[in-house]
């Protein structure tokens, strides 16, 4: 089956602490993206990729940090300079140019204990 | 910079009625508009792409429409069902930045 993985769908954590938000897509898309969604609120850009080994800054990157090792994979660190980093997390990808019709994955909840 | 925004906020219809979902978007240099859906706790469900060169996009009983020049969208929601109540979100993917900017959505549901 097609698609985007993320995990955990859950995760829980404590003050100062990093945390890693997995993101995998088997897809062949150039582009990836992590975008946070709060209660009420439409989707933030956090980060995004179009190819390997690059990566841009979006709206909210403060507290936040990525890598683009593989094309299948774009995870996401929450680092403890986030300060108010509990949220709905999704992570996103579609090719960019051509056709560019995102698909995202189910999302992780991440809360702050 | 671009903004995206999306009338009404919620709405809420008996089942069977036919509705209109509204997105506008002030900058028309676009590369194309999606809709998505949304159920609560999950991930965003692609409805309908479309390139801007198109007017409307259709799928079942959605249809989607583009006016560029007006910068508007609207989403057509045939004969309602109580399983269309959902979160309902439009976004445009910005010519040469290469990234999607989404508006806040429209909370929907269908009374049964």
């Amino acid at each position: 089956d097609g698609g985007i993985t993320q995990s955990p769908k859950y995760l829980f954590r404590k003050e100062g602490q990093n945390v890693t938000l997995s993101c995998e897509q088997n897809l062949n898309h150039d582009a990836m993206y992590w975008y946070r969604q709060d209660p009420g609120q439409g989707l933030r850009l956090i980060y995004y990729s179009q190819i390997v080994n690059d990566f841009q800054k979006g709206d909210i990157a403060e507290g936040y940090s990525v890598s683009r090792e593989k094309k299948e994979s774009f995870p996401l660190t929450v680092t403890s300079a986030q300060k108010n980093p509990t949220a709905f997390y999704l992570c996103a990808s579609s090719m960019y140019s051509g056709n560019t019709e995102a698909f995202f994955g189910q999302g992780t909840r991440l809360t702050v204990v | 910079k671009q903004e995206v925004t999306q009338i009404p906020a919620a709405l809420s219809v008996p089942e069977g009625e036919n509705l209109v979902l509204n997105c506008s978007f002030t900058d028309s240099a676009i590369y194309n508009l999606q809709w998505f859906r949304q159920d609560p706790g999950k991930g965003l469900t692609s409805l309908l792409l479309i390139q801007s060169s198109q007017r409307e996009q259709t799928s079942g009983r959605l249809n989607a429409s583009l006016d560029k020049s007006s910068g508007r969208s609207t989403l057509y929601i045939a004969a309602s069902q109580p399983g269309d109540s959902a979160t309902y979100l439009c976004a445009v993917f910005v010519s040469g930045t290469y990234k999607y900017i989404f508006g806040t959505g429209t909370r929907l549901k269908v009374l049964a």
